[in-house]
């Protein structure tokens, strides 16, 4: 069975720093994918970044990076420079046979 | 109209009455899916149609009934809900393409049974 771990219910970070999103994953599956999405208060998932489990490379979209470390089967999200508008829930999701989603991260960025 | 989209956006409701959940999606896919959001638990997915057949269906009771005329709507059908039903229901669509699979979602339908 699949299942996605997000340890921190809540994050703090000034504004124009970096912080990191832990999530750590279990699976069978030889082939798979992580996600990481954003939700603002609004309610809308917003993708961010996808992993491949094969991929040899740490994905990159813009402020985010997924360091994703295989073998310890996390794929922590990277956010730099946050800004205020990056204040929002954030959950880690694996796409096996199915797509699983962890319990997500509160992130609050200080002026 | 881009994305996804849901209507409506709130609803409230009696235990008693019929309902339904609209999503429509403009990105040309063909997979979408229902995923329930309660306070306090992780995103739970209900339901997934492929080709407008559903491949998927997670346990969910038979008071939620799905339906997906073509690939780019989606029904959510609600009938004698129970307040634990209350949540909000997203909507999400994507080319179904195996590990790559990115899901695009909706803004979602936040309903309250009374």
């Amino acid at each position: 069975a699949q299942k996605i771990t997000q340890t921190q219910p809540g994050m703090f970070v000034q504004e124009k720093e970096a912080v990191t999103l832990d999530c750590t994953y279990d699976t069978s599956d030889p082939s798979y994918g992580l996600f990481w999405y954003k939700q603002p208060s609004s309610g809308e998932m917003i993708f961010l970044i996808y992993q491949g489990s094969y991929d040899q490379q740490n994905a990159t979209e813009g402020r985010y990076s997924l360091n994703f470390q295989k073998a310890r089967k996390s794929a922590n999200l990277v956010i730099s420079a946050s800004q205020l508008g990056d204040s929002a829930m954030y959950f880690c999701a694996m796409r096996g046979f199915g797509m699983r989603f962890g319990a997500g991260t509160r992130l609050t960025v200080k002026p | 109209e881009t994305g996804v989209t849901q209507t409506p956006r709130h609803l409230v409701m009696g235990m008693t009455n019929k309902k339904s959940l609209k999503c429509e999606q403009h990105l040309g896919h063909n997979a979408m899916y229902w995923y329930k959001q309660s306070a306090k638990k992780p995103l739970e997915l209900m339901f997934v149609y492929s080709l407008e057949e559903r491949v998927e269906n997670n346990s969910v009771p038979s008071r939620f009934s799905p339906e997906c005329p073509n690939s780019s709507h989606l029904f959510l059908h609600l009938h004698t809900l129970q307040p634990e039903d209350s949540a909000l229901y997203l909507c999400a669509s994507s080319l179904f393409s195996g590990i790559q699979d990115t899901q695009y979602f909706g803004p979602g339908t936040r309903l309250t049974v009374l």
